[in-house]
């Protein structure tokens, strides 16, 4: 299985900055996905990263706001920008394994905007 | 669009019965996962179902795959309270394997 880690673990952040979060796996990994969960709620996909092309976003979801990094196999970073109070979810990094049979998740970012 | 349902969405159950959670999908898939997940932790990967008629168990949990019914069943035997977590259910897209849909979860609570 792939070890996933995710910086911050949480962070508390004011309304109209911008907070990056870095997901680094121990192996290299074609896809990555980046996927938001708002407080009670599923699951969302944000977007898919494939390194070396640019960030697959979701419909509701814009580059703009949440720009992506996908600079080797291992490594991809989310952006939140301009930050609003619904910006408040956990952000979970995940990654595709043998060939998309099992997917792997990180420990997630809490992110809450005051 | 593919859409995940899971019913119930929250269930209460006494220690030592047995229940089922559904999960049903609107298009074709033959992938199939089930995750659980705990208070304010991330997702551990319980399931994965990869074919019509797949059964897997481990522990007091047993899931299945019915492609052509497009339900998936998890089923607890003997609950304990331990099990008292939420419950996902995702689908992989038959056309792009790479985008995975969840089910609103199912929140399981195992009273003595």
């Amino acid at each position: 299985s792939a070890v996933i880690s995710q910086k911050p673990s949480r962070d508390i952040c004011q309304r109209g900055t911008s907070l990056t979060i870095q997901c680094q796996v121990d192996s290299q990994v074609t896809m990555m996905f980046w996927y938001r969960q708002q407080p009670g709620q599923s699951l969302t996909l944000i977007a898919t990263a494939n390194q070396g092309s640019e960030a697959t976003y979701e419909s509701g979801f814009v580059i703009d706001k949440f720009p992506i990094s996908r600079p080797n196999l291992t490594f991809s970073t989310l952006t939140v920008s301009n930050l609003s109070p619904e910006d408040s979810s956990i952000y979970l990094c995940s990654v595709e394994w043998r060939m998309g049979y099992e997917q792997y998740f990180g420990p997630g970012t809490r992110l809450t905007v005051t | 669009e593919l859409k995940v349902e899971q019913n119930p969405l929250f269930l209460s159950m006494q220690e030592g019965k047995n229940y089922t959670i559904y999960c049903n999908y609107s298009t074709t898939s033959d992938r199939l996962y089930w995750y659980r997940q705990d208070p304010g932790k991330s997702l551990e990967s319980l399931f994965v179902l990869l074919s019509n008629g797949a059964v897997k168990q481990e522990g007091r949990l047993m899931a299945s795959l019915d492609t052509k019914a497009r339900l998936s069943t998890l089923h607890i035997t003997a609950a304990v309270h331990d099990l008292s977590a939420t419950y996902f259910c995702a689908v992989a897209l038959e056309t792009s394997y790479d985008k995975v849909i969840f089910g609103p979860g199912t929140s399981l609570s195992v009273i003595p």
